[in-house]
């Protein structure tokens, strides 16, 4: 099975629509993230978070939200859907690695999202 | 201007050739230095890790990074079909946590 869990792996809705796209994972991991992915601009950081009461924004979080319902389980929603959200989003975990090493991150499956 | 500049191609080589990958960059704080591998449909994983200047080999993988060229490679010997995907290059400071900052990745198809 899979450390690193996303569903839906598709969606297609309206605009206006509140959406939501859960992330689970098994690798017991503290930290987890969500990333969205566009062609030509890479992965950029939407929120972290680095247990279930620290909730932190990343560079693009205008428009969504997020809920860390416990250690496994990180949660991105998109209040009102617009088109420019459409895009492939990621869920990843990590967790602190030896010291002074930066984290690996590990990625799910991904989500492909489209708002119309 | 972007923190780090990839190319993204594609690229096409023919199996067998030396594939080479690269980013550039533009903050000199930049400490660790990975590759991320990610094929069609699936999600980026780790593929190289190195921290600082220097180099890493891992098989027929070899990453540099040149600090003082703020520039990055990654070189694939022998390259296979199995390594068509697009490769992201990823950078972040030192110490604690600091997040990952990508560069829009390079797609790489390798045929027979």
């Amino acid at each position: 099975d899979a450390d690193v869990t996303q569903t839906p792996r598709n969606r297609i809705t309206k605009t206006g629509k509140r959406i939501m796209l859960e992330c689970s994972q098994t690798k017991g991991h503290d930290r987890m993230y969500w990333y969205r992915q566009d062609p030509g601009l890479g992965l950029r950081l939407i929120y972290y978070s680095f247990d279930v009461k620290d909730i932190n924004k990343g560079e693009i979080s205008d428009g969504y939200s997020v809920s860390r319902q416990a250690q496994a389980k990180f949660s991105l929603s998109l209040e009102s859907a617009i088109p420019n959200q459409t895009a492939l989003y990621f869920c990843a975990t990590s967790d602190l690695g030896t010291s002074g090493r930066t984290d690996e991150q590990f990625f799910g499956p991904g989500t492909r999202l489209t708002v119309l | 201007q972007k923190e780090v500049e990839q190319d993204p191609g594609p690229l096409s080589v023919p199996e067998g050739a030396i594939v080479s990958l690269n980013c550039t960059y533009s903050n000199s704080a930049f400490q660790y230095f990975m590759w991320y591998r990610q094929y069609s449909r699936k999600g980026p994983e780790l593929l190289m890790y190195t921290y600082s200047s220097g180099n890493k080999e891992d098989g027929r993988f070899t990453a540099q990074v040149d600090k003082s060229s703020k520039y990055i490679s990654l070189f694939i010997r022998d390259s296979q079909p199995s390594d068509s995907a697009t490769y992201l290059c990823a950078m972040s400071f030192s110490g604690g946590y600091n997040k990952l900052i990508f560069g829009a990745g390079t797609r790489l198809a390798v045929h027979p």
